[in-house]
């Protein structure tokens, strides 16, 4: 089974401050992917990153990075120059993958962490 | 862009009442998922499909059944409403292999 935690269930940053929100998982299969999905007060659910057990490197979208260490079981989001469109709920969620790190089928999500940019 | 359409945004319904959710996507996609969201509890996924006729129990799967007749469409069924199935419903759909899915805009039911 596979499970996601997210302790924090609010934070709070400046406007144009960088921001990290913590995720961890647990599973035991050796191939999983790790994504991190946006949900604006709006409701719909926008994919934001993901991140491939067998990566080498940290992914990194425009603002976003993925903060990977597979071996503490740590997937954390990093919000560089947070906008105020940033505040939202935020949701790690992890799947399996295969050897190539493509993921497929269910996700298990977290409980989610809401964002509050002030200005 | 690929569109996941549920078919209504809010709903109210009475305890003991039969409800379908409606969800349809027009990619192609082979798998589709119904998960509820709850404060402090994310997302839980009911049930999954991964082809036409296909279902899986996900891990809430209480009260609740699927129908999957067609490809482009993942009907959620609730055969007697209760009170505690008031939630967020989210629809989603994914190709085997693509990089996480594409949602819908949730359903907001109510059950009084």
């Amino acid at each position: 089974a596979q499970k996601i935690t997210q302790t924090q269930p609010g934070m709070f940053v400046q406007e144009k401050e960088a921001v990290t929100l913590d995720c961890t998982y647990d599973t035991s299969d050796p191939s999983y992917g790790l994504f991190w999905y946006k949900q604006p007060s709006s409701g719909e659910m926008i994919f934001l990153i993901y991140q491939g057990s067998y990566d080498q490197q940290n992914a990194t979208e425009g603002r976003y990075s993925l903060n990977f260490q597979k071996a503490r079981k740590s997937a954390n989001l990093v919000i560089s120059a947070s906008q105020l469109g940033d505040s939202a709920m935020y949701f790690c969620a992890m799947g399996l993958a295969n050897a190539g790190g493509t993921s497929y089928g269910k996700l298990t999500f977290g409980q989610g962490t809401i964002l509050t940019v002030h200005p | 862009d690929v569109k996941v359409t549920q078919s209504s945004r809010y709903l109210v319904k009475r305890t003991g009442e039969k409800v379908f959710l409606e969800c349809v996507q027009d990619m192609d996609h082979e798998n589709m998922f119904w998960y509820r969201q709850d404060p402090g509890l994310g997302l839980r996924l009911i049930y999954f499909s991964y082809d036409v006729k296909m279902k899986e129990k996900g891990d809430i799967p209480e009260g609740y059944s699927v129908s999957r007749e067609k490809k482009e469409r993942f009907s959620l069924i609730l055969e007697s409403a209760s009170t505690n199935q008031t939630s967020m419903y989210l629809c989603a759909s994914s190709f085997y292999g693509a990089h996480g899915y594409t949602f819908g805009s949730g359903t907001r039911l109510t059950v009084v």
